[in-house]
């Protein structure tokens, strides 16, 4: 079974960044693309980014782009997701998972991402 | 983007007993929709994908139908551990446009 983990979240004010990580022990990101899909208030989930398995492609939710970067470490197995000019609709759950058939396979534990004044 | 609505928000069956939720999408979606079970305090976990075709792992009291823009999951016989929420994704628009449901949350009655 895939195991993600995610780190980096935190409280942040609002126009303020942070780095969240993935990391997958034991699991080869090459083989598959990667997304940050988001949860708020432990309902609404959102998808966030994808990249793809060569890391060449990218794409964005409206709502982040611009502002997030979703980028990948092949040699270390690592996903991160760079967030800029974070909003109070930006707090949320986040969590990377792994694609397969256009849907989401395997889910990390969710790393948690408070902005507020 | 196409608005994923489904119903009912709450959903009481008793253990043993057919859970039947429902799954409505804004347009046509063809057969690009999923769902998933999350657990409290657990991430969503994939349960069937192209409308019908369960995931790796997945007992077969889950079984999933419908087309274009009408979706339903069912369980046949509830076991203790399906209580949980469960929210319906489409994947018609891929990947900018690909949305969720709110979720149908299923209780013990």
């Amino acid at each position: 079974e895939v195991q993600l983990v995610e780190s980096g979240g935190g409280v942040v004010q609002p126009g303020g960044s942070l780095r969240l990580s993935c990391a997958a022990p034991g699991f080869n990101f090459n083989e598959y693309t990667m997304h940050w899909v988001r949860q708020v208030s432990g309902r609404g989930l959102e998808w966030v980014a994808l990249i793809t398995r060569d890391g060449a492609g990218t794409f964005y939710a409206d709502a982040v782009s611009g502002r997030f970067t979703i980028s990948r470490d092949i040699s270390r197995n690592f996903l991160y997701l760079q967030m800029n000019d974070l909003r109070v609709e930006d707090t949320a759950l986040y969590y990377c998972a792994n694609e397969t058939e256009k849907v989401f396979d395997s889910w990390g534990q969710g790393t948690p991402v408070t902005v507020s004044s | 983007d196409i608005v994923m609505t489904q119903s009912p928000a709450t959903l009481s069956v008793s253990p043993g007993e057919r859970a039947t939720l429902s799954c409505r999408a804004s347009q046509i979606i063809n057969s690009n929709l999923a769902w998933y079970q999350q657990k409290p305090g657990r991430a969503p976990r994939l349960l069937i994908y192209g409308a019908s075709t369960r995931a790796t792992g997945i007992p077969t009291r889950f079984s999933g139908s419908g087309s274009e823009t009408e979706f339903t999951l069912t369980i046949s016989s509830l076991q203790s551990e399906d209580f949980a929420v469960y929210y319906c994704h489409q994947y018609n628009n891929w990947p900018r446009g690909n949305t969720f449901g709110q979720g149908t949350k299923l209780d013990v009655k």
